[in-house]
């Protein structure tokens, strides 16, 4: 089955600190990745996608295939990348849905 | 408005009483969908339409959950005989193209309370 895994429901850190969001899919194709973020009282949006290999307010994401990973980082976190972040996975058997995991709420401690 | 729109922002029905949610996507965008999102839960696919037509109706969970899409524009989720479960929030998004190409815009969500 496909499947998107991120196994922290909760992550905090200190502000200024490295941040690693985890994600883990089961896709036995070629994926396409993406982090969707939810800052709080505003809407679900994109916030990069494995294939632009960009730099989205200092975060980064690298797709590992031997490891099945996504994850996404940040040097120096920031008190306003406090949100809720989602891993989700498209390209499955060739459906146009995302398959979204159950999301981490990031928060950034002054 | 420029984004996805939902209607109702909040809905709170009683145990076996019929819903209908509305979702307003983007003009000019082809491919819309839905998603149920359960308190403490990920995104759950519902349905995906391409245009008018439903390629991808495989996550709506029993046969009292219908959805259509018309004039390309609007579509209408409904909900029949509801039950406790179905609370939740159901988000519509839209997208330009199929996903493949394009990122999907969310709507603010409807929430649902079934009591």
């Amino acid at each position: 089955a496909q499947r998107v895994t991120q196994p922290e429901k909760l992550l905090s850190v200190f502000k200024g600190a490295p941040v690693e969001l985890k994600c883990n899919y089961s896709y036995s194709g070629s994926p396409e990745l993406f982090w969707y973020v939810q800052y709080s009282r505003q809407r679900l949006q994109l916030l990069l996608r494995h294939i632009s290999r960009e730099s989205i307010k200092g975060f980064t994401a690298d797709l590992n295939k031997g490891e099945t990973s996504f994850h996404l980082k940040k040097p120096f976190a920031q008190e306003e990348d406090s949100a809720m972040y989602y891993c989700a996975l498209s390209g499955v058997q060739g459906a146009q849905k995302l398959v979204f995991g159950q999301g981490t709420r990031l928060t950034i401690n002054p | 408005g420029a984004g996805v729109s939902q209607s109702p922002s909040n809905k709170v029905t009683e145990k076996g009483k019929d819903v209908e949610l509305r979702c307003d996507p983007i003009s000019g965008h082809t491919a819309l969908y839905w998603y149920r999102q359960r308190l403490g839960q990920g995104l759950e696919f519902l349905i995906y339409f391409q245009g008018n037509s439903a390629p991808d109706k495989s996550g709506l969970p029993s046969d009292r959950f219908s959805a259509e899409r018309t004039g390309e524009s609007v579509s209408t989720l409904t909900i029949q005989r509801t039950q406790q479960e179905d609370s939740a929030v159901y988000l519509c998004a839209s997208s330009l193209v199929t996903l493949s190409t394009g990122e999907l815009f969310f709507g603010e969500g409807s929430r649902l309370t079934v009591l």
